[in-house]
C-alpha cells in the first residue's frame, strides 16, 4: 500500500528565506507526482507536477526534484514570500492519487 | 475550460436527510475523483472513475454513501442517511489517463462542497 509522509509537519520563516519541503513515498512504482497549494478554507491548486522520467521542474520561484529510486521529493521555494503561506501538499499517482498530510508553511513579514 | 465545478458549495442539513454532492470534470478527461478533507484525517479518497466506470470504491466509508457517473461530464456523489460525523469538505478532481509514458496527466480540483451534518 502506497504511503506519503511529509516533513515538517509545519514550518514558520522569515521573509525572505529559501526553504525546502519534503515529500516521501513507500512504492517506486509510479505515473508522477504533483504537488499543490491550499489556501484555508479553498480548494487545492496544482503548482508543479514532475513525470516519472524527470528529474525535476521549475515555474517561477518553485522547483520540485523527484528522486523515484530513494522515493523522495523536495519543493524548494526561493525567497519566500508572506503570500506563500499556505498548506503544500504532495501526491503520488499510480491509477489513483495518494495524498500526503500536508505542510503548513507561515512565512512572517 | 471553466475547470472542475462542484455544486454546491455549501451544504447544512440535518442527520438523517440525503445529501447529493455534484461535480462536472473537465472536459475531455477520462479520470474522476472524490476525496474528503478533515482536520483528523486529511485527504481521503473515496472512489475513482475511469470512463465514467467506477474502479476503485474502497475509500467509502459505509454503504450510506454512493457515488455514480452517468456520463462523461457528469457525477455524483449521494450519503443518504446523512450523520454528523460526515461533515467534512467533499473534493472532485478530474485528470487524463495516467499510465507509463502519458502527458499532461496532471490532476485538477473543484472548490469542494461543505458539507455540515447538523
Amino acid at each position: 500500500k502506497q504511503e506519503v509522509t511529509q516533513i515538517p509537519a509545519a514550518l514558520s520563516v522569515p521573509e525572505g528565506e529559501n526553504l525546502v519541503l519534503n515529500c516521501s513515498f513507500t512504492d517506486s512504482a509510479i505515473y508522477n507526482l504533483q504537488w499543490f497549494r491550499q489556501d484555508p478554507g479553498k480548494g487545492l491548486t496544482s503548482l508543479l507536477l514532475i513525470q516519472s522520467s524527470q528529474r525535476e521542474q521549475t515555474s517561477g520561484r518553485l522547483n520540485a526534484s523527484l528522486d523515484k529510486s530513494s522515493g523522495r521529493s523536495t519543493l524548494y521555494i526561493a525567497a519566500s514570500q508572506p503570500g506563500d503561506s499556505a498548506t503544500y501538499l504532495c501526491a503520488v499517482r499510480v491509477n489513483k492519487l495518494v495524498f500526503g498530510a500536508g505542510t503548513i508553511l507561515r512565512v512572517k513579514s | 475550460d471553466a475547470g472542475v465545478i462542484q455544486s454546491p458549495r455549501h451544504e447544512v442539513t440535518e442527520m438523517g436527510q440525503e445529501v447529493t454532492l455534484r461535480c462536472k470534470p473537465i472536459s475531455g478527461h477520462d479520470y474522476l475523483f472524490w476525496y474528503r478533507q478533515t482536520m483528523m484525517r486529511g485527504l481521503e479518497l473515496l472512489i475513482y472513475f475511469n470512463n465514467n466506470v467506477p474502479i476503485d470504491d474502497s475509500g467509502m466509508p459505509e454503504d450510506r454513501f454512493s457515488a455514480k457517473m452517468p456520463n462523461a461530464s457528469f457525477s455524483t456523489l449521494k450519503i443518504q442517511p446523512s450523520e454528523p460525523r460526515d461533515s467534512a469538505v467533499y473534493f472532485c478532481a478530474s485528470s487524463l489517463r495516467g499510465g507509463q509514458g502519458a502527458v499532461n496527466t496532471e490532476a485538477f480540483f473543484g472548490q469542494g462542497t461543505r458539507l455540515t451534518v447538523v
